[in-house]
């Protein structure tokens, strides 16, 4: 079983600047199947991207990710107001989701 | 495309509780469903995936025989039961699909579903 670490737990930055989120894997996963996600309080989690680096429909090109192997990155280059939010790497496409346990981003 | 799921519910220790979510706005069988839920200021946990076109499911190891996922083809709608409640299982729980051919995520998810197991 995968599992999957996000670091930090929480990112403290100003609207502005960038933001570098990280997931690991605990062995190699296919590229292909890893996404991110955006969530609100009181919101359903918003597919951001998948592929790992193809943006979802009308997510703002601000949002970016990369990686492979066992070590992906999401980042968002300019953050905005709305931004801040949790943000969930997840592995999907082999009937099985797998969850990394979230990264807040806060505003300092 | 829209999936909208069950209202809220409160049960007791011990009991059962079945959400369902209606799919529509997009060919149902072309999307698997999945069941994620979310504990209180917690991540989020699959519990399991059915195949709307055959009915096949997989469920996460540790629900294995306390959650059963149905569809009905007629309605577009999918229905996940959780029995042997303890408050642990009090969270809210979703929805979302998954294409069945080239996956890109879960790119649309139901609003959820809080489910509450208090005595």
């Amino acid at each position: 079983e995968v599992v999957l670490t996000q670091s930090p737990g929480t990112l403290s930055l100003s609207p502005g600047e960038r933001a570098t989120l990280s997931c690991r894997a605990s062995q190699s996963v296919s590229t292909s199947y890893v996404a991110w996600y955006q969530q609100k309080p009181g919101q359903a989690p918003r597919l951001l991207v998948f592929g790992p680096s193809t943006r979802a429909t009308g997510i703002p090109d601000r949002f970016s990710g990369s990686g492979s192997g066992t070590d992906f990155t999401l980042t968002i280059s300019r953050l905005e107001p709305e931004d801040f939010a949790v943000y969930y790497c997840q592995l999907y496409g082999g009937s099985v989701l797998t969850f990394g346990g979230g990264t807040k981003v806060d505003i300092k | 495309v829209q999936l909208v799921q069950s209202g809220a519910e409160v049960k007791k220790p011990g009991a059962s509780v079945k959400v369902s979510c209606k799919a529509s706005g997009y060919t149902f069988t072309n999307y698997h469903i999945h069941w994620v839920r979310q504990a209180p200021g917690q991540g989020l946990e699959w519990l399991g995936i059915i195949n709307p076109s055959g009915g096949s499911t997989k469920y996460a190891q540790r629900f294995q025989g306390r959650i059963t996922m149905t569809r009905d083809t007629s309605t577009n709608t999918v229905y996940m039961e959780v029995g042997s409640l303890t408050s642990e299982d009090t969270a809210l729980y979703y929805c979302a699909r998954e294409a069945t051919e080239a996956p890109r995520g879960n790119d649309y998810w139901g609003q959820g579903t809080l489910v509450t197991v208090s005595s």
